[in-house]
């Protein structure tokens, strides 16, 4: 079966702060695919990066970074210098090898950055 | 460039009516997926349809069907509705696979009050 875990269900930060959203993952798969996306009050999901399994490099985009390590399988997304912005609810999502169309997401993590 | 556009934003139904949510994918998409986000219950996986044909269906009763037409709008309907069904449904769209494409793009969503 295939399962995401986001055990952290709010994190409260200061701004300038950095903080890690945690993402952990099951699946059989040999080739599977992970994402994470942020939603903010609006509504919308916004994609923010998606990881290949067999591609274990990681990734840096200005103030976000993220964190693959097959071993632990763990996807973690680290926010540097946190702003008010920041502010949402971010989903970490695990597609299968297998062409389902489906994502199954984490219950995500309420991130709340105070001025 | 438009992006995923949902309608209605709002809906306010009673147990045992239908509700009709629609969708309109990014211009040259072909495939359009359908989650549920019930309080409590995260992101859940509904439908995909590709090229005008169902794809693949989550773990939903019959009574959540939808179609997709020949200009790739979509349309979920929920029959018989019942008050856990009160959600907010996000649509999505992708190039046909987004297994290689890598992205999906969601709307903002329609939300569905069951009274």
């Amino acid at each position: 079966a295939q399962k995401v875990t986001q055990a952290q269900t709010e994190i409260s930060v200061v701004e300038k702060e950095d903080v890690t959203l945690d993402c952990v993952y099951e699946t059989r798969d040999t080739t599977y695919y992970l994402f994470w996306y942020k939603q903010p009050p609006s509504g919308e999901l916004v994609f923010l990066i998606r990881r290949n399994s067999f591609d274990e490099q990681n990734e840096i985009s200005g103030r976000y970074s993220w964190n693959f390590q097959k071993s632990t399988s763990s996807f973690n997304f680290t926010i540097t210098a946190s702003q008010v912005v920041d502010s949402a609810v971010y989903f970490c999502a695990l597609g299968g090898s297998g062409n389902t169309g489906k994502l199954i997401f984490g219950q995500g993590t309420t991130l709340q950055v105070k001025p | 460039e438009a992006g995923v556009t949902q309608s209605p934003t709002h809906l306010i139904k009673t147990r045992g009516q239908q509700a009709t949510l629609r969708c309109s994918p990014i211009s040259g998409h072909t495939s359009v997926y359908w989650y549920q986000q019930a309080l409590g219950l995260g992101l859940q996986f509904l439908l995909w349809y590709d090229e005008g044909e169902e794809r693949n269906r989550g773990n939903f009763p019959p009574r959540f069907s939808g179609r997709q037409f020949p200009n790739y709008s979509s349309e979920l309907n929920v029959n018989a509705l019942e008050l856990e069904d009160s959600a907010l449904y996000l649509c999505a769209s992708s190039l046909a696979d987004y297994v290689n494409t890598g992205e999906l793009f969601f709307g903002e969503g329609s939300r569905l009050t069951v009274l």
